[in-house]
């Protein structure tokens, strides 16, 4: 299995709701990312785990909350969020020895009302 | 900030053609990868180049790098109408924190058939 996945594929959410993001990978990877991605812009990086532990926060705030509750698994939980929040959210993971090529997700098209 | 520039910032060739975009970054790297994303999907890695590598090939795929001036090329020949996609190149820098992925701007490519 090469694959990472992310579900939901779609998600519509009020500024009052309380959702979550799934990112699911079974390569055996230490190393897991969120990346927050704009129409027409590149890949932000938004949080960085390592071998299950928070490595970097990119001063995202805190209405976007991950959590890796496995070496297979990375959920960002969301609250309060903001239409300006609207966006791809993109997973990545890749092998925890550096240097080498990160694996994406589809992504999940968020949509803030 | 984004640390990588790519120029042009979209392209639109014939079938068969070549297609050259360029990437300029401003601190040292300890690789750079590109990446293709097709319309609101995930990124897929295309090549990986490493500092100490001037020229690496892959396929249809030819990248140069110089850091000497701080600038890569791709180059995809015989292009087909399946290439087109968003071609983004990212440097990786190691800081105090950990690695991290820093994408440029992106290129647009259309192959038109």
């Amino acid at each position: 299995d090469t694959e990472v996945t992310q579900t939901p594929k779609h998600l519509v959410m009020g500024m009052t709701n309380k959702k979550s993001l799934k990112c699911e990978q079974h390569m055996g990877h230490r190393a897991m990312y969120w990346y927050k991605q704009k129409a027409k812009k590149p890949p932000e990086l938004m949080f960085v785990y390592s071998y299950e532990k928070l490595s970097i926060n990119e001063s995202v705030p805190s209405r976007f909350s991950p959590e890796c509750p496995n070496s297979s698994l990375l959920n960002l939980h969301l609250h309060a969020l903001q239409p300006e929040d609207s966006a791809l959210y993109l997973c990545a993971s890749r092998e925890q020895v550096s240097y080498n090529e990160q694996f994406f997700g589809p992504g999940t098209r968020l949509t803030v009302l | 900030s984004q640390q990588g520039e790519e120029d042009p910032q979209a392209l639109s060739i014939q079938e068969g053609e070549n297609a050259t975009m360029n990437c300029s970054y401003k601190t040292s790297i300890n690789n750079l990868q590109w990446y293709r994303q097709n319309s609101g999907r995930g990124l897929v890695h295309l090549i990986l180049i490493r500092s100490n590598e001037r020229e690496k090939h892959s396929g249809r795929l030819r990248v140069t790098l110089d850091t000497s001036k701080k600038s890569s090329s791709l180059l995809i020949t015989a292009s087909r109408a399946a290439d087109t996609a968003s071609y983004f190149c990212a440097t990786e820098n190691v800081g105090t924190s950990g690695s991290r992925l820093t994408f440029g701007e992106g290129t647009q490519l259309t192959v038109n058939p």
